[in-house]
Order: C-alpha cells, then sequence, then structure tokens
C-alpha cells in the first residue's frame, strides 16, 4: 500500500526544546513538503524539497529546519526558536514539478507543555 | 502575489441539498493549476481534483461537479445531493508561487461543510 505516514501522531513539546516531526512516503515521488495549519486557516508552506540533498524555505521558515537525506524521508525539526509552535503539520509529496497533484499525510498535532 | 479567497466560513445544509462552495483566485502566471481538497475531521487532506487554466471545461465526478471560469476566476464546487458523509472543510488550492514568494500551493482558508441529517 503506497502512501505517506507521518508520525507521531500528537507531540508535546516543552520551552526551550527542539522536537522532529517524521515524514515517510514510498511513492516514489521526488518532491516533498510541509506545511503548516493553524485553526480556522488554510496551510501555509514550511520548507519543500524537489529532490534529494535539496530543500528550499517556504513563506514561514523561520523556527524550523528540515534535511533530505532519502528520497522517502523528509523531517521537520521544530526548534526552540519557534515561539509559536502549537499547530497540526502536514507533509505531502507530488511526482516531480511542482504543478503536480500533492497527497497529503495524516498530519501530526504538535502541542506546547 | 497569488490569494485565493473562499468567502464561505461554513455552510450548513439539509441531507439531499444542493450546495456549491465558492472560490475566487488571484494570479499574474499565465500556466496554473487549481485544486480541491477535503478536511475530514480526521486532519488528512484529501485530493478531490486539479485543473490547469487552459482546460476550461466543466467537470463532473459522481455527485461531484466543478465550474471553472477564467472570465471570473472562480472554481467553484457543486455537491448534488449532499450527504452526511460530505461534512467536512474543503480547501481551493492554487499551484504556483506562493504569497510570500516560494513555490508550493497557496490555499484558500476552507469552507466547513455541514451536513444535517
Amino acid at each position: 500500500d503506497g502512501g505517506i505516514t507521518q508520525s507521531p501522531k500528537y507531540l508535546f513539546r516543552k520551552e526551550g526544546q527542539n522536537v522532529t516531526l517524521s515524514c515517510e512516503q514510498n511513492l516514489n515521488h521526488d518532491a516533498m513538503y510541509w506545511y503548516r495549519q493553524d485553526p480556522g486557516q488554510g496551510l501555509r508552506l514550511i520548507y519543500y524539497s524537489q529532490i534529494v540533498n535539496d530543500f528550499q524555505k517556504g513563506d514561514i521558515a523561520e523556527g524550523y529546519s528540515v534535511s533530505r537525506e532519502k528520497k522517502e524521508s523528509f523531517p521537520l525539526t521544530v526548534t526552540s526558536a519557534q515561539k509559536n509552535p502549537t499547530a497540526f503539520y502536514l507533509c505531502a509529496s507530488s511526482i516531480k514539478y511542482l504543478q503536480e497533484t500533492q497527497y497529503f499525510g495524516p498530519g501530526t498535532r504538535l502541542l506546547v507543555l | 502575489a497569488q490569494k485565493v479567497t473562499q468567502a464561505q466560513t461554513e455552510i450548513s445544509v439539509v441531507e439531499k441539498e444542493d450546495v456549491t462552495l465558492d472560490c475566487v483566485y488571484e494570479t499574474r502566471d499565465t500556466t496554473y493549476y487549481l485544486f480541491w481538497y477535503k478536511q475530514p475531521p480526521s486532519g488528512e487532506l484529501v485530493f478531490l481534483i486539479r485543473r490547469n487554466s487552459f482546460d476550461e471545461q466543466n467537470e463532473i465526478s459522481g455527485r461531484y461537479s466543478w465550474n471553472f471560469q477564467k472570465s471570473t476566476s472562480s472554481f467553484n464546487f457543486t455537491i448534488t445531493a449532499s450527504q452526511v458523509v460530505d461534512s467536512a472543510v474543503y480547501f481551493c488550492a492554487l499551484s504556483g508561487h506562493s504569497g510570500g514568494g516560494a513555490d508550493g500551493l497557496t490555499f484558500g482558508k476552507g469552507t466547513h461543510l455541514i451536513i444535517q441529517p
């Protein structure tokens, strides 16, 4: 079964702590993306990667970091510099170019203790 | 800068009624793609349809239909004979350069559709 998995489903962060959200896909897609969703809002782009070992900042990259060492994996780290991290985080992937359809994972809800 | 506007924050209808969700977009690109996604309470975004800017044909898929009008920059979504399972938040999105200049999807704020039994 092909798809995108995200873990954990819920994540709790203490102040000053870095946390990492996992995103894995077995669709053989080149491009991967991270979005943030706040209540009552649309999704906003955090980072995207068009190919392995390459990634670009999105609209709200401050306080976040990513890596793309494998085609299947695109983890997102929420650093202590992100002052308002409470949100729903969605990972997506697409076959190749950005004009292609993006398919989404089930999301991770991050809460601050 | 790109923008997607979904003016209807919430719509509530009784089951079996038809309902139309509006989407208006702004872009300077001549080639672009429009999407609709469904977000049920579980949170995962489910892809519904993708349309390119050169194809203005309306599309029908079962109870779902889409009306793309380039002249009014609109891409509206109609559900015919709505069912309780259609209850969700629906997002319209536009590909290309986002509001901040990065490449990705620009999303509207979504329309929360409530289908009452």
